[in-house]
């Protein structure tokens, strides 16, 4: 079965800060793998989504991520977090021959300090 | 486009009482979810449909029943409500099942 696994549960960052949020997941075969969004009181919304070619994926708000298909994992960085980007960051992962249900990591919660 | 949509946004229920949320969503998407959000936990699968017409269980079905009335429409219905199923609810859709997802904006849910 496929698992995600995120290793940071909580990040605190001050303002102008570069993130790299870690994701790692347990799959062999071709995967699809998303980063989402969920600030607070809200729903989750995609930030970025990986299917196939340039393994660096660019997102909305400044977020990319980086498909390192050695690694199995699915890093998400921005240079320079700003307070807004207070939320609740999960990662997900889905696999044709897992009847392409998406399987979520247990979310990262950032903090940003103004 | 209102996306999806859910109802209720909130409810309580006293152990043993049923009901059902309801998540319609307007993007003509094929496959739909629901999800339940628990601290520290995620987002853990309830049911799926890939397609009308189908439904299947995911990690957690057990205390729930799942109906894809229509395309559009996919009800959760918890038939006798325990304290365990306190939690937040999410429906979500795609317009195939390796897509992403887009979520509705969750129904809290409180079991006494």
């Amino acid at each position: 079965a496929q698992s995600v696994s995120q290793h940071n549960h909580h990040v605190i960052l001050s303002e102008a800060a570069s993130l790299e949020l870690g994701c790692n997941y347990s799959y062999g075969g071709t995967v699809n793998l998303f980063w989402y969004v969920q600030y607070p009181g809200q729903h989750l919304q995609l930030l970025l989504k990986y299917f196939s070619g340039d393994p660096l994926v660019k997102g909305i708000k400044g977020f990319e991520a980086e498909f390192i298909k050695s690694k199995f994992s699915f890093n998400l960085r921005k240079p320079s977090v700003q307070w807004s980007d207070t939320a609740e960051y999960f990662c997900a992962v889905n696999a044709n021959t897992n009847a392409g249900k998406s399987t979520f990591g247990d979310g990262t919660t950032l903090t940003v300090k103004p | 486009n209102a996306g999806v949509t859910q109802t209720p946004k909130f409810q309580v229920l006293k152990t043993g009482q049923s009901m059902t949320l309801q998540c319609a969503q307007d993007m003509n998407h094929n496959s739909m979810y629901w999800y339940r959000q628990d601290p520290g936990m995620g987002l853990r699968l309830i049911y799926y449909s890939a397609s009308e017409g189908t439904t299947d269980k995911g990690e957690v079905p057990n205390g729930y029943n799942v109906s894809r009335l229509n395309k559009r429409e996919f009800s959760l219905r918890l038939e006798s409500a325990a304290p365990s199923q306190t939690s937040v609810y999410f429906c979500a859709s795609s317009a195939r099942q390796v897509h992403e997802q887009y979520f509705g904006p969750g129904t809290r849910l409180t079991v006494t």
